[in-house]
């Protein structure tokens, strides 16, 4: 079946525009997780949601930072306002009841340069 | 601070031969641990993981240790081939913790097997 997808696969914007990257997970999977890994970094946590529960925020590095799961399926990263240094890969990951032994699987992920 | 550490960020190993991955981590209450290995421009994929109260894993050519008294986890390979040369990252999580879901990565170590 269809694995995690992500749009774009490359984004390139100038400092203090806002961007929107796009997360589709596999379907049914109830869990979704964003990452992000910077140059020469392992992936770092940004967010988590599960269910309708709250989405678990603690990963978010500043206030610019949000992100939305809409009817418990795709999700959406904003990154506003946006600095040099959120230049990353922004992955994308689902599993299928967010238990803590569940694989996450993880999607190609997103590039993000900011000029 | 880093919480996962792979400090070789590359390794090239002879096809057929042994390739030795390791990683350290110094949060004590990480009981789960796995490994992902990473070809260009897609995601992360899970290889393996290990539980604590075990010492050791095995799944065909892979084999993860965990020396838990030493904070230390090592992949095995063997026999090495070509098609496993990419980025092997390491991840750890504490399932007894409120974080259990989200996983904490090493920065990658990019195994090249020569053929």
């Amino acid at each position: 079946g269809a694995g995690v997808s992500q749009s774009p696969s490359n984004k390139v914007t100038e400092k203090g525009k806002d961007v929107e990257l796009r997360c589709d997970p596999i379907s049914g999977h109830t869990a979704l997780y964003w990452y992000r890994q910077s140059l020469g970094q392992g992936l770092e946590f940004l967010i988590y949601f599960q269910g309708n529960s709250a989405p678990d925020k603690s990963g978010l590095p500043s206030d610019r930072f949000s992100a939305e799961r809409t009817g418990g399926s795709v999700s959406t990263l904003t990154i506003q306002r946006t600095q040099q240094e959120d230049s990353a890969v922004y992955l994308c990951a689902s599993s299928l009841t967010g238990g803590a032994s569940d694989e996450q699987f993880f999607g190609p992920g997103t590039r993000l340069t900011v000029l | 601070d880093q919480q996962v550490k792979q400090n070789s960020p590359s390794l090239s190993v002879q096809e057929g031969r042994i390739s030795i991955l390791n990683c350290d981590y110094t949060n004590s209450m990480f009981d789960y641990f796995l490994w992902y290995k990473k070809y260009p421009a897609e995601g992360p994929t899970f290889l393996i993981s290990i539980s604590s109260i075990k010492d050791k894993n095995e799944d065909g050519r892979f084999t993860v240790f965990l020396n838990k008294s030493a904070k230390h986890l090592s992949l095995h390979i063997v026999p090495s081939q070509p098609g496993d040369s990419a980025v092997y990252f390491c991840a750890a999580k504490g399932l007894s913790s409120g974080s259990a879901r989200q996983l904490t990565f090493g920065s990658g170590t990019q195994l090249t097997v020569l053929p």
